[in-house]
């Protein structure tokens, strides 16, 4: 009865590799995020969908490019991994854009 | 720009001791404000929030907070620290209108001792 779930936990990679992380919620929230946590701990907003429709896209690079197939589900597709991509990514969701935010495991991406 | 500041990157208290996390944010307009635990290797969980009315909150697992709007703070308390208090916290604020983007203090780690 997981809220929200990502897979995989853990992904170590080689530079230039295209890697894809899923998250899923349960908890019929609108909205759903995606957050990057450095090795300082800090933790920055990337995107943000709601109802599907790109909302935040916070100067990312573009290799990294999120899809959102239906309400539920939020996938985060890399590009080109580069060293600097290594960090643990954290998807969450709300009700909608201005209740709290539910967090999922996060994954931690390790580029070799 | 919003910004949050939490003061001390490290916090150790003992077994028992009053707990205390200090947040500041900076706003022109009051935002929502919580506060986030992160256990090792896991995902953030929600603490605490406020959003309007009663300025002191009480969260899970004994924790409360307090809106000073004056102040521009809403710290952290808990009368006792345990052992399993132990953990990373984070101060959040989410401003209106940007697409519920929460914005993180850089976090104050929390040790108990025995």
């Amino acid at each position: 009865d997981t809220a929200v779930s990502q897979t995989p936990k853990y992904l170590v990679t080689q530079m230039g590799n295209d890697k894809s992380i899923k998250c899923e919620q349960n908890l019929g929230h609108d909205t759903m995020y995606w957050y990057k946590q450095d090795s300082k701990k800090f933790l920055k907003i990337m995107f943000s969908y709601n109802n599907k429709e790109l909302i935040i896209n916070e100067t990312v690079p573009n290799r990294f490019s999120p899809k959102s197939p239906d309400k539920a589900h939020l996938n985060l597709h890399i590009n080109s991994l580069e060293l600097g991509d290594s960090a643990v990514y954290f998807c969450a969701s709300s009700q909608e854009l201005a209740k709290e935010q539910f967090f999922g495991p996060g994954t931690r991406l390790t580029v070799l | 720009a919003q910004s949050v500041t939490q003061l001390g990157s490290h916090v150790s208290v003992s077994e028992g001791a009053l707990v205390l996390l200090r947040c500041n944010y900076s706003s022109s307009v009051p935002p929502y404000l919580f506060w986030y635990v992160q256990y090792p290797n896991q995902g953030l969980q929600l603490l605490l929030k406020y959003t309007t009315g009663a300025t002191l909150v009480k969260g899970i697992n004994g924790f409360e907070a307090e809106f000073k709007k004056s102040e521009t703070s809403f710290h952290l308390t808990k009368p006792s620290a345990h052992m399993s208090d132990a953990a990373e916290y984070f101060c959040a604020v989410l401003p209106g209108n940007q697409g519920g983007k929460l914005i993180f203090g850089q976090g104050t780690e929390l040790s108990v001792k025995p």
